[in-house]
This record gives C-alpha cells, sequence and structure tokens, in this order.
C-alpha cells in the first residue's frame, strides 16, 4: 500500500521553542492531509484539513496561530508547534488521502516532549 | 455531525480465545465505516471497512465486522486471538467532507 513518512519520530524540546514536523507521502500525491493529535490512552482528535496551495481548515478550540500548518506541494505537509509548552506535549499523527480512490493513510507519529 | 462511541475501552482476552469489540456510531448521514489497530508508538493500520455492499466485511489479520445499519453498529470480531494482536483498536466514521471521526479505542490485551 501507499507509504506515508512522519518526521521526526520523536522529539525533545524547551518551552518556548518551536518544532517542525514533517509528514510526506513518498508514492503517491496527496491533495488533503489530516493532522491528528493523541493524548495518552485517548483517541485521535483531528486538529485541521490540509489542502495544497490552500489554507489549512482548522477544528474548532484549535489555535492556528500555535499550530502552523503548511501544505506547500502534493507530497509535503508540515505541522509547527510554535512556542511549545509543556501541556503542548502530545503524539502527532498525519494522514494523507489519495486521489482518485480517497483512501487515507497515516504516518506513524511523532511523540513530541516540551521540557 | 457524527460521533463513535467503543463501549468497551478495555478488553482482556486469552490467546486463541475469540474476542468482540463494540462500536456503536451516530450520524445524521451515510457514512463509512473503518477499523483502526494501532501498536504502540506508531500510527494507525487500517484492519477493514465498509463502503457499501455485504454487510459482513473480512479484513487482514483474521479480523471482521458486520455493518448493521438499524442498530448503528460496526462491531469488530476475531475468532481466535493471538498475543500479537495485542494493540489499541479504534473504529471510525467518515461523512462528508473526508474527515474520519474516531471511537476512544479500545485497548485488547491477548494473555497466554
Amino acid at each position: 500500500g501507499a507509504v506515508v513518512s512522519q518526521h521526526p519520530s520523536w522529539v525533545i524540546c524547551k518551552s518556548g521553542t518551536s518544532v517542525k514536523i514533517e509528514c510526506r507521502s513518498l508514492d503517491f500525491q496527496a491533495t488533503t492531509m489530516f493532522w491528528y493529535r493523541q493524548f495518552p490512552k485517548q483517541s485521535l482528535m483531528l486538529m485541521a484539513t490540509s489542502n495544497e496551495g490552500s489554507k489549512a481548515t482548522y477544528e474548532q478550540g484549535v489555535e492556528k496561530d500555535k499550530f502552523l500548518i503548511n501544505h506547500a506541494s502534493l507530497t509535503l505537509s508540515t505541522l509547527t508547534v510554535t512556542s511549545a509548552h509543556p501541556e503542548d506535549s502530545s503524539f502527532y499523527i498525519c494522514s494523507a488521502m489519495t486521489g482518485g480512490d480517497e483512501k487515507l493513510f497515516f504516518g506513524s507519529g511523532t511523540q513530541l516532549s516540551v521540557l | 455531525a457524527q460521533s463513535v462511541t467503543q463501549l468497551d475501552s478495555q478488553v482482556p482476552v486469552f490467546e486463541e480465545a475469540p474476542v468482540e469489540l463494540r462500536c456503536n456510531y451516530s450520524s445524521s448521514v451515510s457514512v463509512y465505516l473503518f477499523w483502526y489497530v494501532q501498536y504502540p508508538n506508531q500510527g494507525l493500520q487500517l484492519l477493514l471497512k465498509y463502503l457499501s455492499g455485504s454487510t459482513l466485511v473480512k479484513g487482514i489479520n483474521g479480523f471482521e465486522a458486520e455493518f448493521n445499519k438499524s442498530q448503528t453498529s460496526f462491531h469488530l470480531r476475531k475468532p481466535s486471538v493471538h498475543i500479537s494482536d495485542t494493540a489499541e483498536y479504534f473504529c471510525a466514521v467518515r461523512a462528508a467532507g473526508n474527515k474520519l471521526t474516531f471511537g476512544g479505542g479500545t485497548r485488547v490485551l491477548v494473555k497466554p
């Protein structure tokens, strides 16, 4: 099946710094990508929908200025957590949708720990 | 809006025993239904999906699920589990806009 690469898989940063997470579709073009957040032992919560070449659509309650999403190409979307704080520590997962058949494939996730 | 309820947060089961994970959903429109598995510190892997047609859907790793429209359920089953089936399982629905709504997850712990 299609492969979605998410990098880094694990990152520790100091409070107040910014962290960028990349999500790449390796063997298909993804016009739409999704970003999720998952707290320990909880479900995935959709943060935003990212469409190539346009602004991301954020879910209610998600701060767009804090979680910057860029989808500059058909194979790459990035999530930047700006001025990270300990409460931003979480597991972030991206997914990418194929074009015609609209199948979804998930990245392996990024564990962010903010000290 | 859609919602998904997974009735069991944790299911302990002995190896080679059957398991059923319950999932109920609510939606005012037709939806597609999915089951995903998540191993520790990993992303999600699709087990199976229901889009249309036969209500009994077979997936990977011996899992199957049955769509019941009248009961708005999509329960997942496996007749004989292995230790390697220990993981978190998520039921999800997808309606307009292609957004997935996930249930709270069910942690399956297979005991030897």
